[in-house]
């Protein structure tokens, strides 16, 4: 079985560029999870949606980020525009409703230049 | 502001002896508890969980929880060094609830 796919897997940008971070959940999960991981403050949630829709936004950190979830099996983090202290690990993860295992993804490495 | 307190680090333990890893956390309505492995450069991958008081066994680990004292604990028996590596603690208001991390601690198995 599939686990948890992003892309890009690396990605390198000048600070104002729009950068659009995918995510495919593991096939039967409905519930999809955005964190970021940095050395200052650890691995934090961003957002997460519970069969496509948001429930919990209140970790994105400005508008300048936004996420979506159009369907059960993809969704997309947006940064636009990117600034410098952006740059982190962002992972995506998915688990069921029913149960609360998080799956994690490979994860982004995003620089921001 | 729910919060999740681990030890840094590092925690160093000889091979073959038993590691043992704790995390406290602030919220005392949180339900499910994780610990996660995570090696350099990859990404969190869930080795236990548990959501009751007591013990929960699976191989070489077990994990302990005290709901009254907001302590979780992560043992590791017979310690290898491929078990080196930061492992992190998370909580949850359960179901499928985002979770809170703690900020990891490293350990090293010493061959």
């Amino acid at each position: 079985d599939a686990g948890v796919i992003q892309s890009p897997r690396h990605e390198v940008t000048e600070m104002g560029q729009e950068v659009t971070l995918r995510c495919k959940p593991i096939s039967g999960h409905n519930s999809l999870f955005w964190y970021r991981q940095t050395m200052m403050r650890g691995l934090e949630l961003l957002i997460y949606f519970n069969n496509n829709v948001p429930i919990d936004d209140s970790g994105m950190p400005e508008d300048r980020f936004s996420a979506k979830m159009p369907n059960a099996s993809f969704s997309t983090l947006k940064i636009q525009p990117s600034e410098p202290r952006d740059s982190a690990v962002y992972f995506c993860a998915s688990s069921t409703i029913q149960e609360g295992e998080q799956y994690f993804g490979p994860g982004t490495r995003l620089t921001v230049t | 502001q729910k919060e999740v307190e681990q030890n840094s680090g590092p925690l160093s333990v000889p091979e073959g002896a038993i590691a043992s890893l704790n995390c406290t956390y602030s919220d005392r309505g949180s339900q499910s508890f994780f610990w996660y492995r995570q090696y350099s450069g990859k990404s969190p991958e869930l080795i236990m969980f548990i959501y009751s008081n007591g013990d929960k066994e699976d191989g070489r680990f077990t994990a302990q929880l005290n709901k009254a004292s907001q302590y979780v604990s992560l043992l590791i028996r017979d310690s290898q060094p491929s078990d080196s590596a930061t492992y992190l603690c998370a909580e949850s208001g359960g179901g499928a609830d985002g979770l809170t991390f703690g900020k990891g601690t490293h350990l090293i198995i010493q061959p």
